[in-house]
């Protein structure tokens, strides 16, 4: 399996944007999905996780109300729309697979990252 | 949430020469069905990080066998046997017990 993000970029505070991640390979039905944003020079953080059939969605408390998390497993695809941004939302935002089909121990397959940037 | 607290925070190492990396959580990691909740990750440099160990002790699939998981409960360890120049960056631990899930603050091992 491969992933790769889209949808990054720089926008406003109190906007919208909504990333895209889209997995190659067969694994992603029967897998769960996160994303995981790094700050620059920072350390990693954990946003939002779905489980493979979206029965279980979570969130951070910093996101939880303003972003949501859905998938699509028909089109092999992870996405995350970003609502009320903030400059503290400004990250790399890393799609990743789990090796089982909830929870998130074991990530075993990481994006390169979509660049989020919010700013007026 | 549970706080993971990552240590040393720097770790200069000669190359061929064992690390250590521990991580200490605010609460035990180890659930009902015998599994310990802890994962170890790997960035190196312009990288995304990679999976090393899960469930505490389980080297991911193409890990070399220098790295090891170990601990239990609230105390963990990542070993590396002997460092190699390719094994430098910034190493996590990371609690997949439950929501929300939390980081270490990383640890960065550098060669001497």
């Amino acid at each position: 399996v491969q992933l790769v993000e889209s949808g990054g970029g720089l926008v406003q505070p109190g906007r919208s944007l909504r990333l895209s991640c889209a997995a190659s390979g067969s694994a992603f039905a029967d897998s769960a999905m996160h994303w995981v944003r790094q700050t620059p020079g920072k350390g990693l953080e954990w946003v939002s996780g779905i489980t493979w059939n979206s029965g279980i969605i979570a969130y951070a408390d910093s996101v939880r109300g303003r972003f949501t998390t859905s998938r699509d497993n028909a089109r092999n695809s992870l996405y995350l729309q970003m609502d009320s941004l903030r400059a503290e939302d400004t990250a790399l935002y890393y799609c990743v697979k789990v090796r089982a089909p909830t929870g998130i121990a074991g990530m075993d397959v990481w994006g390169r990252g979509t660049t989020v940037t919010v700013s007026s | 949430d549970i706080v993971m607290t990552q240590s040393p925070l720097s770790l200069p190492v000669n190359p061929g020469e064992a690390a250590s990396i521990s991580c200490r959580a605010s609460q035990s990691l180890l659930h009902d069905n015998g599994n310990n909740y802890m994962d170890w990750y790997l960035q190196k440099p312009g990288q995304s990080p990679q999976l090393l160990i899960y469930l505490g002790s389980n080297r991911a699939s193409g890990v070399p066998d220098r790295f090891s998981g170990s601990g239990s409960g609230t105390d963990f360890t990542l070993k590396i046997s002997r460092v190699e120049a390719e094994d430098v960056g910034f190493y996590y631990c990371l609690q997949a017990l439950q929501p929300p899930y939390t980081f270490g603050q990383g640890t960065k091992l550098e060669i001497k």
